[in-house]
């Protein structure tokens, strides 16, 4: 079946540094999708990138998707305190409805 | 209005014993979804419903039990409760079953099984 690994599992970071988290995915995906949860929430949609090689931005937060549509990350410039939480990503396999979600990336800023 | 609501946020219980956990949608979405987080924070699908009918149900134990009375609601009963049971249970909703729709969580239900 389609697994979606993320890494790293953790990442501390003092605030101000950058942060990136990696998600590849055994399968091609028609799209692949960002969560954030803050601790003690639940996940809330960030973003969808459906197109190879596309690049979307939030504010800091800059996503892409690979040429080949089997990876994808998130790079956050200059961390603050407010993007503590854990990042995921999820996508369905090519023909496949069913979302996979990967293991997550647990962020923490050190202030 | 809360888009997507569960009950309880917490449940405490015993071994053995049978509880349920209601999930409700008023984003007017054809499909709901459960999935257990555990102590990992690892997300797993559980049951999927789309209009009613079951259309995932993963390895999960017999003593889980879906029920949609209609698309807004997704309850989950659980029977003979389990330590193994502890975790956080979400529900979900999505527009339809298409593999871009955006799903949208519930605040969760903690279950701690004693």
């Amino acid at each position: 079946g389609q697994q979606v690994m993320q890494i790293p599992q953790y990442q501390h970071v003092q605030e101000g540094e950058d942060f990136t988290t990696y998600c590849n995915s055994s399968t091609t995906l028609s799209n692949i999708q960002w969560y954030k949860q803050r601790p003690g929430g639940h996940p809330v949609f960030l973003i969808q990138l459906v197109k190879s090689g596309e690049v979307k931005k939030q504010k800091r937060l800059t996503f892409q998707f690979g040429e080949a549509k089997k990876n994808s990350s998130l790079h956050i410039t200059a961390t603050q305190t407010t993007d503590v939480g854990t990042y995921f990503c999820a996508g369905p396999g090519a023909g496949s409805y069913q979302l996979t979600f990967g293991k997550g990336t647990k962020l923490s800023v050190i202030p | 209005d809360t888009a997507v609501s569960q009950t309880p946020k917490y449940l405490v219980t015993q071994m053995g014993n049978d509880k349920s956990i209601k999930c409700e949608q008023n984003l007017g979405h054809d499909t709901m979804y459960w999935y257990k987080q555990d102590s990992k924070k690892f997300l797993k699908i559980m049951f999927s419903y789309n209009n009613k009918e079951l259309i995932i149900n993963e390895t999960v134990p017999n003593r889980f039990s879906p029920k949609s009375p209609d698309k807004a609601h997704l309850n989950l009963h659980i029977n003979s409760l389990e330590l193994g049971d502890s975790a956080v249970y979400f529900c979900a909703s999505s527009q339809g079953l298409s593999g871009t729709d955006t799903q949208y969580f519930g605040p969760g239900t903690r279950l701690t099984v004693l």
